[in-house]
């Protein structure tokens, strides 16, 4: 089946705008993750949501970023007013329920450049 | 702690020689901890995983050694391929209520052929 896809591929914005990024789990997938990855770096955990639970924000760096997911389906990860330190690729990953043995399975992820 | 703005390390390997990557895991109470490689331009895949009550599992050509004493845990890849030249990241999962999943600062591995 598909896997996690994510949208777009690649953002280009200028210092100041908002933007929002996309993400399609694959279907039936109740958890939901957001990272992000600074160039040549590790995975930042910024956000995940387990079914119908509070999400757990603890990741966000700022009241800049914020995510919404719609029941078990899409998400969306939104920042508002974007800093050049903001540019990386964000990443998605969902994993097909909230137990232990799970891993999780990720989108292409998004490239973000603010200029 | 969580993985946040590190460099990478890097580990150069000689093709068709072995590969042990290591990871320093930072809680003693995570139950379960995967290896995911990741690709340049893509998204981490799964490779291999383990629980906490092992020390040791194989797949093919990989090997996931797991020391709770001392929270580490290595990847061991046997005759190193150029398709194995990857960024390796190690994950463990705890239970807080929810499953959190840390990511350890990933390793790149470059393969000379």
């Amino acid at each position: 089946g598909a896997g996690v896809s994510q949208s777009p591929s690649n953002k280009v914005t200028e210092k100041g705008k908002d933007v929002e990024l996309r993400c399609d789990p694959i279907s039936g997938h109740t958890a939901l993750y957001w990272y992000r990855q600074r160039l040549g770096q590790g995975l930042e955990f910024l956000i995940y949501f387990q079914g119908n639970s509070a999400p757990d924000k603890s990741g966000l760096p700022s009241d800049r970023f914020s995510a919404e997911r719609t029941g078990e389906s899409v998400s969306t990860l939104t920042i508002q007013r974007t800093q050049q330190e903001d540019s990386a690729v964000y990443l998605c990953a969902s994993s097909p329920t909230g137990t232990l043995y799970n891993e999780q399975f990720f989108g292409p992820g998004t490239r973000l450049t603010v200029l | 702690g969580e993985s946040v703005g590190l460099h990478l390390p890097t580990l150069s390997v000689q093709e068709g020689d072995n590969s042990i990557i290591n990871c320093a895991y930072s809680n003693s109470a995570s139950d379960y901890f995967i290896w995911y490689k990741q690709e340049s331009g893509k998204g981490p895949q799964f490779i291999i995983d383990i629980r906490s009550n092992m020390d040791k599992r194989q797949g093919q050509r990989v090997t996931v050694l797991l020391n709770k004493t001392v929270k580490h845990l290595s990847l061991q890849i046997a005759a190193t391929q150029p398709g194995d030249s990857a960024v390796y990241f190690c994950a463990e999962i705890l239970n807080t209520g929810g499953f959190k999943t840390i990511f350890g600062a990933g390793t790149r591995l470059f393969v000379k052929a």
